[in-house]
Order: structure tokens, then sequence, then C-alpha cells
């Protein structure tokens, strides 16, 4: 079936700017989370869901970072005034449910460069 | 909050021999243990996991094994092939939910 879907894979961006990146998780997967991976680094936590309910938001940067999931299944990370230093491959996961470490299933990412 | 190191950052085998992979965790409350297999380009993929109720776990060439009192756990590959180069994540967990991940091995194995 299909996998994890993100969208665009690629965004360039001018310092400024704000940029919508989208997650498209598996369908049926109760859980979605949002990683920033830095070039040579492992995944770095920004925030996940259960449902459209937002449970964590603790490793969001700051707040020109936000992540929605109104309806339970797409969920869009926004990062607003854009900054050079946010420039960074953007990878969302999703598992059928968060308690009892169920397996997550990462997508392609989204590089995003800012200039 | 949790910090999970993870050594070494590069390991380069022949083929045939074994590969170990080690990682330490800060929060005795994490309980839940994943290892990723990153391969150049792709998304990262779940290859083997351990709960902390689990002191050892095997599939196949792929082990961990997990030591609560030390805070450490360790994946083991036997019997290397050439497709098991790639870079490698560990990642720790106490809800399931947030995990947080090493910094990754480049593993290659040469031929």
């Amino acid at each position: 079936g299909a996998g994890v879907s993100q969208s665009p894979r690629y965004k360039v961006t001018k310092r400024g700017q704000d940029v919508a990146l989208r997650c498209d998780p598996i369908s049926g997967h109760v859980s979605l989370y949002w990683y920033r991976q830095a070039l040579g680094q492992g995944p770095e936590f920004l925030t996940y869901f259960n449902y459209e309910a937002q449970q964590d938001k603790s490793g969001l940067p700051n707040d020109r970072f936000s992540a929605e999931r109104p309806e339970g299944s797409i969920s869009t990370l926004t990062i607003q005034r854009t900054e050079q230093r946010d420039s960074a491959m953007y990878r969302c996961a999703s598992s059928l449910r968060g308690t009892e470490g169920k397996t997550q299933y990462f997508g392609p990412g989204t590089r995003l460069l800012v200039l | 909050g949790e910090n999970v190191e993870q050594h070494p950052s590069t390991l380069s085998v022949q083929e045939g021999d074994s590969a170990v992979i080690k990682c330490t965790y800060s929060d005795s409350a994490s309980n839940y243990f994943p290892w990723y297999k990153q391969e150049l380009g792709k998304r990262p993929q779940l290859i083997i996991d351990i709960r902390s109720n689990v002191g050892e776990k095997k599939d196949q060439r792929i082990a961990v094994t997990l030591n609560k009192t030390a805070k450490h756990f360790s994946l083991h590959i036997t019997e290397t092939q050439p497709e098991d180069s790639a870079v490698y994540f560990c990642a720790a967990s106490k809800t399931g939910n947030q995990f947080y991940f090493g910094t990754g091995t480049s593993l290659t194995v040469i031929p």
C-alpha cells in the first residue's frame, strides 16, 4: 500500500518568506510525527499528533514553527519568516498508535533550503 | 530530556565480519529502543527494536542487546554483506511517542 508521502520534496525559499510543508500519513495511522534531520545527524523530534490533537510540541525550536492536523489525517508544518538556519530535511512519520512503541514509518522528507 | 549517544560514527568491516554499534541513554524511564537503517538518499526504516522487559532480541543476522542497569544497548550484525552498508540510527523513547535519536553510524562493508 501507499506509504507516508510528503510535499514538496524540495523547497527553495528566500529568507523571511513563510513555507508550508505537507505530510500525508499512511491511511489509518493515528499518530503523526514531525522531525528535522540535519545532514549527518539523526532525526530531531519537533512535534507529534494523535488524531487531530497535538500531544507534544516541545521540540519546536521557536514560535516561528507551528503544525496542525485539523482532520486527523494530513498535517502541515509551517515555518514563518524563514531563516537560513532553518535549512534542513524535514521528515514526518506515522504509526498506528504512539503508545507502546509502535513502528514509525518515515516519509521521504522535504529538503528545505533558505537562501 | 533524554540524551542518546551513539558510537562509533563510522565503521568499516570486511564482508563476512561482524559489526557492533553501541548507544547509551540518560533517562532510566526510557523503555523502547528501535534501530533504523537509512540508505543514501532514502528514508529511515526500522530494522529491529527492543523493549525494556527484554534483554536480547534476534532477527536472522541482526540482534540487539539491552543493559538497563548500564543504560546502554547495542546492535549486532553478523556475516555482514555489502548491502548492509548504510547509516544506522538508534533511538530511545519512554512514551512510545517522542523518540530521541542518536547521531548515526555510517557502516561500510568492504567486499
